[in-house]
Parts: C-alpha cells; structure tokens; sequence
C-alpha cells in the first residue's frame, strides 16, 4: 500500500500556527476516522501527538490540534515554540492492511 | 506507567543471525498488539508487523515478511523481531509499539534499538 503524502517541510516563526496536510487515497478513505499523528524530535523516539483525526492523549499540549476533510488529515501547530521542531508522521489504519500505512514525514523547523 | 523498553544496541557481521526485545509493562501485556516498525538512517517510519501476545496472531508487512520473525513470550511479557540471517541492508534503528485494538493508534514507544550490519 502506497504511503501517505505529507509536505517535505513547513517552517514558521515562534508564536505562529503552521498546518501540516497528510494526503491518502479515495478508495483508503473509509479508514481515515483513526489518523494518528506522532512528533520524532532527533534522537528521539516516535510520541503520539493526536489520535482519532482530533483526539488529544494526556499530557499533549492543546497548542496540538487535528482534523480531517475528505482525503486528507491535517495536524496544526499554534503558538509555535522551539521545541516543536521535530520530523512529524501521520499514521492511518486502512482496510486493506492489518498494519495501516505511515504519512512520508514533515520536518518542522522554528525560524 | 506504561513502557515498553527495548534491549541494547547491536553490531553484527553479514549473515549473522540477531534477536532483539520489547519488554512491556505496567498493562495487561496479552490485550494489546505490539508492532515493530523500522527507520534507516536519515529515513521515515515503515511498519514490519504487528503480533497480538494473547494467541500470538501474527501480520507481517509484505515487504518484510519472509525477511523477519516476530514472536512473544507472555510469561515474561517480552516481543521478539529476529532475523536469520542480516544484510548491510538490515542496518536501521528498530522500535517497537502498543496497539489498542486493530485500528487504535500506537502508544507508547520503546525507546529504540539501533542495529548495525557491517562486516
């Protein structure tokens, strides 16, 4: 199954929102209820940072937020700080797969 | 707290054969999948499989299956990814993941471990 298609990179300035796109197919569509998305700062491993299209899990910062419109999952970043620079991946389950497939990733750097 | 912790780094030759962990606890470790998933260097995120430790149901990823071996012993609450045999390819860092349910997200992580082939 092909992977999803995410934006090389997107950048912004601190305090600024930025939007990160997870494009996936038609005929996947029907599994796009359960995007996930998880932030990979260097050195790092993978921290789930929305599930469920729009659900934040404890402890993620509200600054996070997701949604989701027909093919593609969007994740936004508000009030942007240092620290969120990170390579982001989107993850969805699809019929097809007992896995689910992986967005191709987004690094994310503060200006 | 729920963790999964992964055994250490390691280096191995060509045609060597390796297995490595993913130890979970703080949950009920037969009710949810644990994944493995593979990221090369300087590369995105791909999944290998996925095993559920209550039958030990097992999925692979077509490109990987033939390729690895993942297990579970319950008993001790411990998945396994192991390879027969391992290429210069097989160098990457491994991670390993809960699953609630099929479709549920994956969370949380093991903290990785870094494979390295190299004769």
């Amino acid at each position: 199954q092909s992977a999803l298609t995410q934006p090389a990179s997107v950048s912004g300035s601190p305090g600024q929102s930025i939007t990160i796109s997870c494009t996936g197919t038609s005929s996947d569509a029907s599994g796009y209820d359960y995007v996930s998305w998880y932030q990979q700062q260097p050195g790092k491993a993978p921290k789930l940072m929305i599930y469920d299209v729009s659900n934040r899990p404890s402890g993620v910062s509200n600054r996070f937020s997701g949604s989701k419109s027909g093919n593609t999952a969007s994740l936004t970043i508000s009030g942007l700080q240092a620290e969120d620079e990170a390579d982001y991946y989107c993850s969805s389950y699809i019929s097809s797969s007992t896995l689910g497939v992986f967005g191709t990733g987004t690094k994310v750097t503060v200006l | 707290e729920v963790q999964l912790v992964q055994s250490g780094a390691e280096v191995k030759k060509p045609g060597e054969s390796l297995k490595i962990s993913c130890k979970g606890s703080g949950y009920s470790f037969t009710n949810y999948w644990i994944a493995w998933v593979r990221q090369m260097p300087g590369k995105g995120l791909e999944w290998m499989g996925i095993i559920y430790p209550g039958d030990s149901d097992t999925t692979y990823s077509p490109s990987f299956q033939g390729q690895v071996t993942i297990s579970v012993d319950k008993s001790i609450s411990t998945a396994y990814l192991q390879w027969s045999s391992l290429k210069a390819s097989d160098t990457a860092m491994y991670y390993c993941a809960r699953r609630s349910g099929r479709k549920g997200p994956f969370d949380p992580w093991g903290q990785g471990t870094l494979v390295t082939v190299s004769s």
